[in-house]
């Protein structure tokens, strides 16, 4: 079935530059994306959201773009740090507009992000 | 707490046993989810309750998993029989709405481990 994949498992930066984690979905109904960040041994926390009406969403230190043409998601952070160290999923909501319960949060496997000082 | 509270946080029995996992979602959050993270993995759907209405089941691996959600709080992730695959932290979220809105707030998660 279609899903949500990562280009990299792993991506290392230095400390102070800026971090792009990659992710490319295939479903085009998809509506609705979000980032989560994993640290070592605790649940997931929301980052960051976008919906499909938007090409670009800024928070802070953290932005994502979306680009529909592609099915392509990235997630930006600007000057990592240690803190940033953790796995990094996105998510797709594929909207189910007929409530056949068919919608919900698909996950991908992650990016662990490696920060060297 | 003022978060999502998951018991046991870690869990080792053997294969062919009965375990229940807990969670305890936000106070006055409606939707409950659970989750099934393998190592290595991404988040795989299990099972989704929005308030009173009927559990969306279709993520259940098996028939050996079963879940409830009783007075609209408390839920009790079940696996019969369990086996090895069955090894993975269990991850439980809930969120304010329903399953469209997307921040999910989870719980540290229970780690089964079956021998």
């Amino acid at each position: 079935g279609e899903s949500v994949g990562l280009h990299l498992p792993t991506l290392s930066v230095q400390e102070g530059d800026n971090s792009i984690i990659n992710c490319a979905y295939s479903n085009s109904a998809s509506d609705y994306f979000i980032w989560y960040k994993q640290e070592s041994g605790k649940g997931p926390q929301f980052i960051i959201d976008i919906r499909s009406n938007m090409d670009k969403r800024q928070g802070q230190r953290v932005t994502v773009l979306l680009n529909k043409t592609v099915k392509h998601l990235s997630l930006q952070i600007a000057a990592t740090q240690p803190g940033d160290s953790a796995v990094y999923f996105c998510a797709e909501n594929i909207h189910d507009a007929s409530g056949g319960g068919a919608d919900g949060l698909t996950f991908g496997k992650g990016t662990h992000l490696i920060i060297q000082p | 707490g003022a978060g999502v509270s998951q018991s046991p946080s870690n869990k080792v029995t053997e294969k062919g046993k009965d375990v229940e996992l807990r969670c305890d979602p936000i106070s006055g959050h409606t939707a409950l989810y659970w989750y099934r993270q393998s190592l290595g993995q991404g988040l795989e759907f299990l099972i989704y309750f929005q308030g009173n209405s009927a559990p969306d089941k279709s993520g259940l691996p098996s028939d050996r998993f079963s879940a409830e959600r009783t007075g609209g709080s408390v839920s009790t992730l079940t696996i019969q029989r369990t086996q090895q695959e069955d090894s993975a932290v269990y991850l439980c979220a809930s969120s304010l709405f329903g399953r469209n809105t997307g921040e999910l707030f989870f719980g540290e998660g229970s780690r089964l481990t079956v021998l």
